[in-house]
């Protein structure tokens, strides 16, 4: 069973601070990645994808890869009570499937 | 101008009835997906359908039933509501089947089943 994990939190910032979300996954071989955001009562929204180690940057975002590691990490610069939501990591297993596995979600607060 | 619109919103109704869900997207996506999170919020894939042919069809009781009539469309009836598919489902679509593809979902449909 491929598992992908994150902390349920809530994790606590204050605005304008770094805030930090991880996710590790269990199946070496998965090669793609996305983190979605989700506000209360709300769909979820697409971020940002990363498929290659290292990091990639979008805006205020940067997703960070390390697959010897198998951990995937959103960074959010210069929080926002805005930014406050559930931040769903999203991970494609090795083999084509079809469907990622969806993490359970971090819940950010940020406080003013 | 929504991208992927789902109806109902809210949708009570008591156990045994029959109800169907709704979702149409206007992105030119092939792929469509509904999904159920649970009240702990995770989400759980239920069916895909690649331009209107089933290609995902996970465990789920017979009760539920997809239709996608055209790519643009999919449809999911559910027979004999129980209290335990009380639960947000989520319509969702992608470009493609491949892993480079992100999802846009729906609003979601808010099922209370009592």
């Amino acid at each position: 069973q491929k598992e992908v994990e994150q902390n349920s939190g809530p994790l606590s910032v204050p605005e304008g601070a770094i805030a930090s979300l991880n996710c590790t996954y269990s199946d070496r071989g998965s090669q793609s990645f996305f983190w979605y955001r989700q506000y209360s009562g709300k769909s979820p929204e697409l971020i940002m994808s990363i498929y290659s180690n290292g990091d990639k940057e979008d805006g205020r975002f940067t997703a960070q890869l390390n697959k010897a590691s198998q951990y995937v990490s959103l960074l959010i610069r210069d929080s926002q009570p805005s930014d406050s939501a559930t931040y769903l990591c999203a991970v494609f297993a090795s083999g084509g499937s079809y469907i990622p596995t969806f993490g359970r979600g971090t819940s950010l607060i940020v406080h003013p | 101008d929504t991208a992927v619109s789902q109806t109902p919103k809210y949708l009570v109704t008591q156990m045994g009835n029959d109800k169907s869900i709704k979702c149409e997207q206007n992105l030119g996506h092939d792929t469509m997906y509904w999904y159920k999170q649970d009240s702990k919020k995770f989400l759980k894939i239920m069916f895909s359908y690649n331009n209107k042919e089933l290609i995902i069809n996970e465990t789920v009781p017979n009760r539920f039933s997809p239709k996608s009539p055209d790519k643009a469309h999919l449809n999911l009836h559910i027979n004999s509501l129980e209290l335990g598919d009380s639960a947000v489902y989520f319509c969702a679509s992608s470009q493609d089947t491949g892993q480079s593809y992100g999802y846009t979902f729906g609003s979601g449909t808010r099922l209370t089943v009592v």
